[in-house]
């Protein structure tokens, strides 16, 4: 079955550092997302692509977050500088269709 | 702008007991519902979504959820739980016209033998 990868799982850095994540969606979907879900809340929506266009990027920092996915297929999520409370669970999901999410693993961030 | 609220944090149940965890949301537009499961460091996954037909709907591991429009609820049910439902669950909504999801902030169950 296929399914959503991202790496890495885990993630240490200390904050003022740069980080990066990176996901692979399941072949043929064309909108990805991003997620960052800090422990004990929902997830909650950073960036949407439809292909290689952002859809939807509102809730994300840009002053220190940016993503990108350039041939419209996989996916980087940057951090820069890294700050303490940007430790959480970022995960990646895709679909073909508007109404399914497919969920990646997560990669979880610790920032010291 | 639409918004969902888990009603309870933390679910205890014993084993083969029922379990109901409950979902209210609020939107000014028609929306897709959904019920996610995440095990610890783990992605989530889908358990049921209610798109439009019938308001009971029947997912995997032997859940299901009732939409009810008038009093704005998607509730989660299983009649009877095993050691393994253990997890967190998620509600979720989704504008019909747009890919964003709008997710609650869960709902441990916990499972007791």
């Amino acid at each position: 079955e296929a399914e959503v990868a991202q790496s890495p799982r885990y993630k240490i850095t200390e904050k003022s550092q740069a980080v990066a994540f990176w996901c692979d969606p399941i072949s043929g979907h064309a909108t990805l997302y991003w997620y960052r879900q800090i422990l004990g809340q929902g997830p909650e929506l950073l960036v949407q692509f439809q292909d290689e266009s952002v859809v939807d990027d509102s809730q994300l920092p840009k002053d220190r977050f940016s993503a990108e996915r350039l041939k419209g297929v996989d996916s980087t999520l940057k951090i820069q500088p890294a700050e303490l409370g940007d430790s959480a669970m970022y995960l990646c999901a895709s679909s073909q269709q508007e109404n399914e999410q497919f969920f990646g693993p997560g990669t979880r961030l610790t920032v010291l | 702008a639409q918004s969902v609220t888990q009603l309870d944090s933390q679910v205890p149940v014993f084993e083969e007991a029922p379990v109901e965890l409950r979902c209210n949301y609020s939107s000014s537009v028609s929306v897709y519902l959904f019920w996610y499961v995440q095990y610890p460091n783990q992605g989530l996954q889908l358990l049921l979504k209610y798109l439009s037909g019938s308001t009971l709907v029947k997912g995997i591991n032997g859940f299901e959820a009732e939409f009810n429009k008038s009093q704005t609820s998607f509730h989660l049910r299983k009649p009877s739980v095993h050691i393994s439902d253990t997890a967190e669950y998620f509600c979720a909504v989704r504008n019909t016209n747009a890919g964003k999801s709008t997710f609650g902030d869960g709902t441990t169950l916990t499972v007791k033998p």
